[in-house]
């Protein structure tokens, strides 16, 4: 079966320091990947997508970048973080064919002070 | 905006009665999905209702869809505590889930 795994789990980091969240899955081939983003008692905002190794689209430009150096690896980065960009961030997959479920990770907290 | 949005933004209810969460969207879909979030946590698919389909069941679980009000429901019947939840509806108008848009969901507390 499909898992996905997304870490950290929480993380504090200060203004302008560097940030990486890593996400994998397993049991499947070339799913299509996301980051989503939620604030506090907001719905979900799309980060990026990524249909392919290599293949990233931005949603909103902002200070983050992301990812994807493997099929099933997706990163989310920042040079130097802001503290509008602390949040809940969310990792998902779906297969590739387009209009299927998505599946989401357990999330990471990032708190920036 | 092709968003999702729900109603209530909250609803308490005991356990055993039924819950109703309300989703309406603007324009032409492929799909909408409900998901189910708990405090702090990630997402949980419930259930994909398609364009062409009415009503689908899954347990508890019964989602209407009328493309003509462009509007969903999500029925959750004989609530336990464990179904307290938020739960969001997500809207896929472009046949590609790139494009999947969620609403701000509903919050749903059940009272034992």
């Amino acid at each position: 079966s499909q898992t996905i795994h997304q870490w950290p789990a929480t993380l504090v980091q200060p203004v302008g320091s560097p940030l990486s969240l890593e996400c994998t899955v397993e049991g499947t081939s070339n799913p299509n990947l996301y980051w989503y983003r939620q604030a506090a008692g907001r719905g979900l905002q799309l980060l990026f997508y990524s249909v392919g190794i290599g293949q990233i689209s931005s949603e909103v430009p902002q200070n983050l970048s992301a990812s994807r150096p493997q099929d099933r690896q997706f990163i989310l980065s920042s040079k130097k973080l802001l503290l509008s960009d602390s949040g809940f961030y969310l990792c998902a997959w779906e297969q590739g064919a387009v209009g299927n479920t998505i599946y989401f990770g357990e999330g990471s907290w990032l708190t920036v002070v | 905006s092709q968003q999702g949005e729900e109603d209530p933004q909250a609803l308490s209810i005991q356990e055993g009665e039924n819950a109703t969460m309300n989703c309406s969207y603007k324009t032409s879909i492929n799909n909408l999905q409900w998901y189910r979030q708990n405090s702090g946590r990630g997402l949980v698919h419930l259930i994909l209702i398609r364009s062409n389909e009415r009503e689908k069941h899954s347990g508890r679980l019964r989602v209407t869809l009328d493309t003509s009000k462009k509007s969903s429901s999500l029925l959750i019947t004989a609530s336990r505590a464990a179904d307290t939840a938020s739960y969001f509806c997500a809207i896929n108008s472009g046949g590609s889930n790139y494009k999947l848009t969620f609403g701000k969901g509903t919050l749903l507390t059940v009272n034992p």
